[in-house]
């Protein structure tokens, strides 16, 4: 059974540009996580998806950042314009369980540099 | 204050040593989680639980509801081990909030 996929693995911009990240969950996985890690910190969840719809997004930043999973398949993140303090770890999770019960599988992550 | 904490933040040991991390969580749970994160690499599911013990291999996680409390035991440890691991839990409100991280060294 294929992981979670990632990718950009690694992405270095300038403050104000633009980035968008993509991931392809775990077939038949229903949840789909993004997460932001930044050093020395645990993940935080960023926006949840069941299916194509958005389940929690409390914490996104949505001045800046924006997340879509138009088919309920893979996503993508997107920064417009990022900022020094976006510089993290972005991680994408998917589950086969509804709402966050479940086990969740781990992508290997983008590390995103802004400098 | 953080749903999830953990102690210690920071441990070095000794090849061989067995090795104890903690986690206390203040909300209502479905399940905890125990998760490995090595330098560089993504994330790894090591343990789901909502009672008792589970254990694979040289690992044992345990977890006492009624106390709020789990432990991460790894026995005869390795410098293979040497990575952070991430408590997390699952909770009754299906949030999911995850703990700063316990940075393991295993010294040879």
């Amino acid at each position: 059974e294929a992981g979670v996929a990632q990718s950009p693995r690694y992405k270095i911009i300038e403050k104000r540009q633009s980035v968008a990240f993509w991931c392809n969950p775990i077939s038949g996985h229903a949840t789909l996580y993004w997460y932001q890690q930044i050093l020395g910190q645990g993940p935080k969840l960023l926006i949840q998806f069941q299916n194509n719809g958005v389940v929690d997004d409390s914490q996104l930043p949505k001045d800046r950042f924006s997340a879509e999973r138009l088919k309920g398949v893979d996503s993508t993140l997107k920064i417009q314009p990022a900022k020094l303090e976006d510089s993290a770890v972005y991680l994408c999770a998917s589950s086969s369980t509804r709402q966050g019960a479940g086990e969740q599988y781990f992508g290997p992550g983008t590390r995103l540099t802004v400098t | 204050k953080n749903e999830v904490e953990q102690s210690p933040q920071n441990l070095t040991a000794q090849e061989g040593e067995f090795i104890t991390i903690n986690c206390s969580y203040s909300v209502g749970i479905s399940a905890l989680h125990w998760l490995q994160q090595h330098p560089g690499g993504g994330i790894v599911s090591l343990f789901m639980l909502s009672s008792g013990k589970k254990k694979h291999g040289r690992l044992i996680a345990t977890i006492n509801i009624q106390e709020k409390h789990s432990s991460l035991h790894i026995t005869a440890s390795h410098p293979r081990d040497s990575a952070v691991y991430i408590c997390a839990v699952s909770s009754t409100g299906n949030q999911f909030y995850f703990g700063t991280g316990t940075s393991l060294t295993v010294i040879p």
